[in-house]
Order: C-alpha cells, then sequence, then structure tokens
C-alpha cells in the first residue's frame, strides 16, 4: 500500500498547458483502468476532475484530460488559469480492493 | 443534493479511542459502498477503509487493521469508523466519501471533514 508517486510541484503560466505524472504499479495503475484524479483548493474537500483514466465528470472543465501507459497515469490542465492552481492528487484501485492516492501535486500559476 | 456529514472528531490521548460517525442524505445509501479518506496536516490524501454496499466485505490500510473497524446502519443511513488505540500518526481530517465509478474506484461526493487530534 505504498502511495502512487507525483511530482511534488507544477508550474506555468496563464493559457500554457501542464502535466502531472503519476506512477504506480502492476497492482495498481498497471492492472486497471481505474484511475482517478481530485483537485483540492486549501480548505475545502477534494473535488473530483477525472474518473476511469479518461473520464469527466459532468462540470468539469474539458480543460482537464486523463491518460495512461502502463503503471503511470498523466493528468493535463490545458489553457492553464489561475483558478487552477490547487493540489492535485491521482488515485487508482488496488489490489485486495484496496484504494491508494498519490503523494499530491502543488500546482502553481505562474 | 447528495449530503454526507461528519462528526465525533476531537482530541483523543494516545491510546485512546474515538468514533466518528457520517450521516448520509439525499440517496439511497444501503445501495453504496462508503469509505473514509484521511488526511494529515499539511501531507497528502490517505486511502483509510471501505465496506461495501450490504456491509459483507470491508478492506483497510495496514497500518489501521485490527486498530480501526468501519460499520455501516442502513436504517440510520450512517457510516461509522471506530478508532481505537489511536496514535499521534493518526492525526488528521477525516472525509467521509461515497464509492462510485466502476469498482467503486473514485469518489464525487464527500463530506466537510472531522479533525482527530491525537496528542497528550
Amino acid at each position: 500500500q505504498s502511495a502512487l508517486t507525483q511530482p511534488a510541484s507544477v508550474s506555468g503560466s496563464p493559457g500554457q498547458s501542464i502535466t502531472i505524472s503519476c506512477t504506480g504499479t502492476s497492482s495498481d495503475i498497471g492492472g486497471y483502468n481505474y484511475v482517478s484524479w481530485y483537485q483540492q483548493h486549501p480548505g475545502k474537500a477534494p473535488k473530483l476532475m477525472i474518473f476511469e483514466v479518461v473520464n469527466r465528470p459532468s462540470g468539469v472543465s474539458d480543460r482537464f484530460s486523463g491518460s495512461k501507459s502502463g503503471n503511470t497515469a498523466s493528468l493535463t490542465i490545458s489553457g492553464l488559469q489561475a483558478e487552477d492552481e490547487a493540489d492535485y492528487y491521482c488515485s487508482s484501485y488496488s489490489s485486495s480492493s484496496t484504494r491508494v492516492f498519490g503523494t499530491g501535486t502543488k500546482v502553481t500559476v505562474l | 443534493e447528495v449530503q454526507l456529514v461528519e462528526s465525533g472528531g476531537g482530541l483523543v490521548q494516545p491510546g485512546g479511542s474515538l468514533r466518528l460517525s457520517c450521516a448520509a442524505s439525499e440517496f439511497r445509501f444501503r445501495l453504496f459502498s462508503m469509505s473514509w479518506v484521511r488526511q494529515g496536516p499539511g501531507k497528502g490524501l490517505e486511502w483509510v477503509a471501505s465496506i461495501k454496499e450490504d456491509g459483507s466485505e470491508k478492506y483497510y490500510l495496514d497500518s489501521v487493521k485490527g486498530r480501526f473497524t468501519i460499520s455501516r446502519d442502513d436504517a440510520e443511513n450512517s457510516l461509522y469508523l471506530q478508532m481505537n488505540s489511536l496514535r499521534a500518526e493518526d492525526t488528521a481530517v477525516y472525509y467521509c466519501a461515497r464509492d462510485q465509478c466502476r469498482g467503486n474506484s473514485c469518489y464525487y461526493y464527500w463530506g466537510q471533514g472531522a479533525l482527530v487530534t491525537v496528542s497528550s
């Protein structure tokens, strides 16, 4: 049950695109198409941004997109906006029906 | 609108016990698996435990196995987390969340969180 590995921070200028990686193992990310991504602003509960690797919940901007290759999942934010500045966490279903979250990435809009 | 409201947090001494509750409303509680997720001060999210919709199966983070027990009361639309033998490292905001997506792999609805502080 080791946490998935994410970069501690990623930054970009308004309008740019950034990508956050999330690396796991064949027991979690690599074994299932059950990766989700969450956005969390300070003092708030997490918000679901991507589920099942590539799907966006209703109401989430199409500037957010997800993908996966092998044991690594990625979240891309296109057309970066000031309101995107937040912490982002990946999560995956894992073996034995457990779940695991990533270490978290702080996104800064320059 | 789906609502999840946690209660029962507070300050407890190391080795002590605490029971968190999560009151669910505006959805058919008995049809959904539920989970607890925590976040230590200045730290990331950490999945703690999940319980299937019929309560038949429960899953735990290794570090809480044998100390924490997740349960549910469908008649009361409530989820619980009994926490025993608490340690300083259990200090966190504990969120109740409704399992969704295939494989119960995502959380769309979250509570506001309950703060648990383990300290002497």
